[in-house]
């Protein structure tokens, strides 16, 4: 049973297309993040949402939205991708975020590749 | 405003024997934890170990444990009777005041 998926596994597009990556958990998590691992192996937060609201918002360009249909979900989606944004882009859950110490559960990760 | 430093790009240690990684962070916050992550050529992240602040005693997971000391804002990870399998990126967490904060990560190559 897969705890944190992702789909799709690869992803390879044009530059100015718009793409959207999918997440699910089937932890019965509240709390869901996505994370941009760039090239160099440096993970940086995007976005934290706990229970389908938006909790932490860093510094992204607002190309990228996350969209939280509900609790189980919590999809990344990117307009006009530009060369800059290749990159693996993790999926990770926890339990509730008040509780600082909950482990992180991550997904498989989404390569995304712009041409 | 948080962060965390690990200083050792790349380490190598030969099977069976034992390695520590450093991280050292900084931050004004009393409540928070520090995360060891690992991750293997699979890509897929793993908890390695866990440690609460407010804890004195070092967090320990069977071959792994952890040397925090509050003070210094450090926290190091030994890994002992070291495995082919250890080889990966090894990623220092930090997550509080609702910020979740990753070092830049150390390349462990365990050689047979």
């Amino acid at each position: 049973d897969t705890a944190v998926s992702q789909t799709p596994k690869y992803l390879v597009t044009q530059m100015g297309n718009d793409k959207s990556i999918k997440c699910e958990q089937n932890l019965g998590h509240d709390t869901m993040y996505w994370y941009k691992q760039d090239s160099k192996k440096f993970l940086k937060i995007m976005f934290s949402y706990n229970n389908k609201e938006l909790i932490i918002n860093e510094t992204v360009p607002n190309r990228f939205s996350p969209k939280s249909p509900d609790k189980a979900h919590l999809n990344l989606h990117i307009n006009s991708l530009e060369l800059g944004d290749s990159a693996v882009y993790f999926c990770a859950s926890s339990r509730e975020s008040g509780g600082l110490g909950n482990e992180q559960f991550f997904g498989p990760g989404t390569r995304l590749t712009v041409l | 405003a948080q962060t965390v430093t690990q200083s050792q790009p790349e380490m190598s240690v030969q099977e069976a024997e034992t390695v520590t990684l450093s991280c050292t962070y900084d931050t004004s916050e009393n409540n928070y934890y520090l995360f060891w992550y690992k991750q293997p050529p699979s890509r897929q992240m793993i908890l390695v170990i866990r440690q609460e602040a407010y804890k004195q005693q070092n967090a320990t997971e069977n071959r792994f444990s952890v040397n925090f000391q509050k003070a210094a804002k450090s926290f190091s990870l030994k890994i002992s009777d070291s495995q082919l399998g250890d080889t990966a990126m090894y990623f220092c967490a930090f997550v509080g005041g609702f910020k979740t904060i990753f070092g830049a990560g150390t390349r462990l190559f365990v050689k047979a």
